[in-house]
């Protein structure tokens, strides 16, 4: 099976840094994923990582460790419009030869306060 | 030039209805998936389908079918609803081969059993 760990709920300042975690236990595991989700909208992808070590697209970051099963996405320079839910979600391998699927955390509430 | 498209965006039925759902990407990806996202916004994963490769999460109840007549689509059929079922449910997709990590979604239809 599979399983993913992230914080419920984050607040956090407008015009501050906040880091959001993400622990996975999965086999077949090929890479972490990030999402965000405004209330009442899709999941909208925000960066991937398949080997360890940072991305950086702009404000967001996000980070991964392949041996300790962790990654984490950095928000920089909070906006009020980054109050959302993030997801994080593992690309893993399926039951068939070259197969893959996406599994998602339960998401972590972010909200931005003036 | 909607990516993903799924139809209905709002379904309303009572308890023991057939109802399908829609959903077609114009993206030329390998892999649809069907989400569930109940009220406290856990995404399920349901399906995943692959090269005509059809891929079940073991908790979702046979009353759920998802049909693919080709690349393109992936309807969800769900049979003899329940109250439980309420959810809004995702449509997915995203390119296997070559570059990864980044799935596109549809819009959501918000299922209302009554």
């Amino acid at each position: 099976g599979q399983s993913l760990e992230q914080p419920s709920e984050v607040t956090a300042v407008e015009g501050a840094i906040v880091q959001i975690n993400c622990t996975y236990q999965t086999s077949g595991f090929y890479g972490l994923s990030w999402y965000q989700q405004h209330d009442g909208g899709a999941p909208t992808f925000l960066s991937y990582n398949g080997l360890d070590g940072l991305e950086e697209t702009g404000r967001f970051s996000s980070f991964l460790s392949r041996s300790d099963s962790y990654g984490y996405l950095l928000l920089q320079e909070l906006q009020m419009k980054d109050s959302a839910s993030y997801f994080c979600a593992v690309r893993e391998a399926g039951s068939g030869a070259g197969s893959y699927q996406l599994t998602f955390g339960k998401g972590t509430k972010l909200s931005v306060i003036p | 030039d909607t990516a993903v498209s799924q139809t209905p965006k709002y379904l309303v039925t009572q308890m023991g209805n057939d109802k399908s759902i829609k959903c077609e990407q114009n993206l030329g990806h390998d892999t649809m998936y069907w989400y569930k996202q109940d009220s406290k916004k856990f995404l399920k994963i349901m399906f995943s389908y692959n090269n005509k490769e059809l891929i079940i999460n073991e908790t979702v109840p046979n009353r759920f079918s998802p049909k693919s007549p080709d690349k393109a689509h992936l309807n969800l059929h769900i049979n003899s609803l329940e109250l439980g079922d309420s959810a809004v449910y995702f449509c997915a997709s995203s390119q296997e081969s070559g570059h990864v990590g980044e799935a596109f979604f549809g819009q959501g239809t918000r299922l209302t059993v009554v």
